[in-house]
């Protein structure tokens, strides 16, 4: 496709599940970010990937939360056992270098109960 | 660390002129993001400002100073549909953005 997409665009898990998220980055793009945004918020970076190198994840939450990106194209952002604030929307962004404009996808709203 | 300040709303006038501030503080520095989001969509890029001055994309212009760690957004000619989050960000020295929490633009006729 022509933009970044995400799957599921909505998600809502039980407390203590796992869940997993997808992000199809637009075609061709080296870097790849994952971002939370709560509520009137702006978005807060979890990681970056540079082809399929997790280059920096300084801003995931917990070892609860995991990203892979293992062919350098689509990119899994898991999340076990989620607790009621992990709820948020989830972001993912990409770019055709490391420090170009990011496209976003209009991310997984994810909601736990 | 980096902080970005910028005012949580604005209202202005369609057909009007508005000017949305944004100051940052970080530890390196790529540049600086503007980025509109309206509600339950995907941030869309505005603009980017790596050296000082004013860029101009039609309706809208971003100016830069890096010595005073102060950006702005500049929207022309107001139209309902600018009605939106306008969320400003500093490409800091990792690679990742780091965003301002948004200022909620409300446009009235």
């Amino acid at each position: 496709g022509a933009g970044v997409s995400q799957s599921p665009r909505y998600k809502v898990a039980k407390r203590g599940q796992d869940v997993a998220l997808r992000c199809d980055p637009i075609s061709g793009h080296v870097s790849l970010f994952w971002y939370q945004q709560a509520l009137g918020q702006g978005p807060e970076f979890l990681t970056y990937f540079q082809n399929e190198a997790q280059l920096d994840k300084s801003g995931l939450p917990s070892d609860r939360f995991f990203a892979e990106r293992p062919e350098g194209s689509v990119s899994t952002l898991k999340i076990q056992r989620t607790q009621q604030e992990d709820s948020a929307v989830y972001l993912c962004a990409s770019s055709l270098a490391s420090r170009q404009p990011q496209h976003f996808g209009d991310g997984t709203r994810l909601s736990i109960l | 660390g980096q902080n970005i300040d910028q005012p949580t709303e604005m209202t202005a006038t369609e057909g009007a002129i508005v000017q949305i501030n944004c100051t940052y503080q970080t530890s390196g520095f790529n540049g600086l993001f503007w980025y509109q989001q309206h509600a339950g969509e995907a941030p869309t890029f505005l603009s980017y400002n790596v050296l000082d001055g004013l860029e101009e994309k039609g309706r809208f212009s971003s100016f830069l100073s890096r010595s005073k760690g102060y950006s702005y957004l500049l929207l022309k000619e107001l139209q309902m549909k600018d009605s939106a989050s306008y969320l400003c960000a500093s490409g800091g020295g990792a690679d990742g953005l780091t965003f301002g929490k948004g200022t909620h633009l409300i446009i009235q006729p």
